[in-house]
């Protein structure tokens, strides 16, 4: 079965800086990855995913993901963190086919003035 | 707009009582989830369903029912089986299995 792991359940950064929140996943096949957010009491809405095209995935509010194979992770980027990203990320991993997604625990962000 | 709706946003239930989660979708979507949110535990799937008048059990099952009797709706009834009811309740919809899910703004549960 498929897994995910985010590391740090709790990430805080500056106002302007760059935001990297981590995943990792394991697969016994090439898998799909996908990045949510949720904000406070709403559901979740999905920034990207990855489905065996580009390895570089561009999403939406300036976020972008990259797939390692080598690493088997698929951290979430942004290069300069706004007040309004202020959420909690959520990464899934399916293998495709009708198999069901996976979710990690989630990361929450909070941004320094 | 194509979305998905849940009904009510908030729901009180006393013990022993049974109470029935509303979700509705648009989206023409074949498969529907309803999954369980806790602090510090993401998501927990409780049931799910391909396609109409089918559903499996997820990871967290007990204390729950499903039907899916049409493609649009997928009411999830809390029994009073259920012990520990207090959570936040999340439904999504994907065209398929494994498939982006798209999720509804959930409906939080709490025991008067």
């Amino acid at each position: 079965a498929q897994s995910v792991t985010q590391l740090g359940s709790h990430v805080s950064v500056s106002e302007g800086a760059l935001v990297l929140l981590r995943c990792n996943y394991s697969s016994s096949v090439p898998p799909y990855l996908f990045w949510y957010v949720q904000y406070p009491n709403q559901g979740l809405q999905l920034l990207l995913k990855y489905t065996s095209a580009a390895t570089l995935v561009k999403g939406i509010n300036g976020f972008e993901a990259e797939f390692k194979k080598s690493e088997t992770s698929f951290h979430l980027t942004k290069p300069s963190a706004h007040m309004s990203d202020a959420a909690e990320y959520f990464c899934a991993v399916s293998r495709g086919g009708n198999e069901k997604l996976t979710f990690g625990t989630g990361t929450r962000l909070t941004i320094i003035p | 707009d194509g979305g998905i709706t849940q009904s009510p946003k908030y729901l009180f239930r006393k013990e022993g009582q049974n109470v029935t989660l509303s979700c509705e979708q648009n989206l023409n979507h074949d498969a529907m989830y309803w999954y369980r949110q806790d602090p510090g535990q993401g998501l927990r799937l409780i049931y799910y369903s391909q396609i109409v008048n089918d559903f499996q059990k997820g990871d967290i099952a007990e204390g729950y029912s499903v039907s899916r009797e049409k493609k649009e709706s997928f009411p999830l009834t809390v029994t009073s089986a259920q012990k520990n009811p207090t959570a936040f309740y999340l439904c999504a919809s994907s065209p398929g299995v494994g498939q982006p899910q798209h999720f509804g703004d959930g409906t939080r549960l709490s025991i008067l």
